[in-house]
């Protein structure tokens, strides 16, 4: 499985854009890398996927770069609700693995 | 609207002590997968059925097992729960696996949180 390498945690101010960056360098060519984030005691929610195209929805931007060893999640104002931990996941042929993601505070 | 449902959301069990969880979903996707998830860790995949297919991960324990009687509901077993079994349990759905869709998506539950005594 490709891993994945996310900071453990960021800080935000409320209203600002929150880039979160995960490193993937050993992606294969046919693997997405997927966001995902879970609020506390609240179970994982899909946030965004990409391929190799930036992505954008009306949650979140994925910035993909060209050799896709890395990614930027980017919320693009962020709000006290946005506080949960982000995971990037690189998408396995058979199963969504889950690594230690990032801890994102989101403060007024 | 609640799409994926898990019951009870906070369940207490005694050491040993076989306990049932429930997650029931409206989506009507072909796939269920249960999580564990510890304290301060990311979810970890126990197993998923693909219809009446049952998946198990080859590190999960023989202790959880599981049931889909039908589309919507799926069950985890846990047949004798230890201190270690503690955990925040996840069901999710997907409308096919990562194998033959990869770009599909997985719709968690809210969890349920399992205390052993």
């Amino acid at each position: 499985d490709a891993k994945t390498t996310q900071p453990p945690s960021m800080d935000c101010a409320e209203g600002r854009a929150a880039n979160l960056p995960c490193n993937h360098s050993t992606i294969s060519g046919n693997e997405y890398v997927y966001w995902y984030r879970q609020i506390h005691s609240q179970g994982p929610q899909y946030i965004i996927h990409g391929l190799k195209n930036n992505e954008t929805n009306e949650m979140a931007s994925l910035i993909i770069t060209e050799d896709r060893k890395s990614s930027t999640l980017i919320l693009p104002h962020a709000t006290l609700r946005d506080t949960a931990v982000y995971y990037c996941i690189v998408q396995p042929p058979y199963k969504l693995s889950f690594g230690a993601g990032t801890t994102v505070t989101v403060r007024a | 609207d609640a799409m994926v449902i898990q019951n009870p959301r906070y369940q207490v069990t005694q050491f040993g002590k076989p306990v049932t969880l429930s997650c029931s979903q409206t989506l009507n996707h072909n796939v269920m997968y249960w999580y564990q998830q510890k304290s301060s860790q990311a979810p970890k995949l126990l197993f998923h059925y693909y219809d009446k297919d049952f998946n198990n991960e080859a590190d999960t324990p023989d202790n959880f097992q599981s049931r889909r009687p039908n589309t919507s509901f799926c069950f985890l077993d846990i047949r004798s729960p230890g201190l270690g079994d503690a955990a925040m349990y996840l069901c999710a759905t997907s409308r096919e696996p990562p194998s033959l869709l990869p770009t599909d998506t997985q719709y968690f539950g809210p969890g349920t949180r399992l205390t052993v005594l």
